[in-house]
């Protein structure tokens, strides 16, 4: 057991440009969902997967936001014309596909910086 | 609107003592309550978990209280080690709801003191 991976671990960018934050899932979770967290607060749910289908998404989630999971397996996280205030850490978790309510595994996360 | 609310931000203690971290929440959907220790720079890291059927769960040094009523839970770490300096996140989540989301608390930094 590997573990949830991110990649890149940090990420510097100007305001403006797109980035792209990739989440390796424990490999036999179903599951995977993004979350956020600013300095001095909890994370915070973005959105969640059941296998490739993107099943719900927050209001935190602007439509310069995008994240995929085509195959089921890892998925991406993208934002588009990033900003200032869109500087977090951004984690990714796993969990398996159970009736009753299950533990997430977290990742490493990204720390995404927007000069 | 905070569903998850951890009031102390920060917490010391002696090494051997006992630590004992408070939560309250709000909605009285969340049926299943978790608490993660996270150090800088790192994803938070699982310890513990109840569900709302129980109202305590051991595990090692950790165990975790839940009072429903109260719509409270704690957790207590006996003894206290150095390494267990970090920030320590209360999560809850409602069964069915979005895959299970969890909603967390802003979280309580304790410091163990050698």
């Amino acid at each position: 057991d590997t573990g949830v991976s991110q990649d890149p671990r940090h990420k510097i960018t100007k305001r403006g440009q797109n980035v792209t934050f990739r989440c390796d899932p424990i490999s036999e979770h179903n599951r995977l969902y993004w979350y956020r967290q600013t300095l001095g607060q909890g994370p915070e749910f973005l959105t969640y997967f059941q296998n490739e289908a993107q099943l719900e998404k927050s209001r935190l989630l602007s439509d310069r936001f995008s994240a995929e999971r085509p195959k089921g397996s890892f998925s991406t996280l993208e934002i588009q014309r990033t900003e200032q205030g869109d500087s977090a850490m951004y984690l990714c978790a796993s969990s398996p596909d159970l009736l009753n309510a299950d533990t997430q595994y977290f990742g490493p996360g990204t720390r995404l910086t927007v000069l | 609107d905070q569903q998850v609310k951890q009031n102390s931000p920060s917490l010391s203690v002696q090494e051997g003592r006992i630590s004992i971290l408070n939560c309250d929440y709000t909605n009285s959907m969340f049926d299943y309550f978790l608490w993660y220790k996270k150090y800088p720079a790192e994803g938070p890291t699982f310890l513990i978990s109840i569900s709302s059927i129980k109202d305590k769960n051991e595990d090692g040094r950790f165990t975790v209280f839940l009072n429903k009523s109260a719509k409270h839970l704690s957790l207590h770490i006996v003894p206290s080690q150095p390494g267990d300096s970090a920030v320590y996140f209360c999560a809850a989540s409602e069964s069915g709801a979005a895959g299970n989301k969890l909603t967390f608390g802003g979280g309580t930094r304790v410091l163990v003191k050698p």
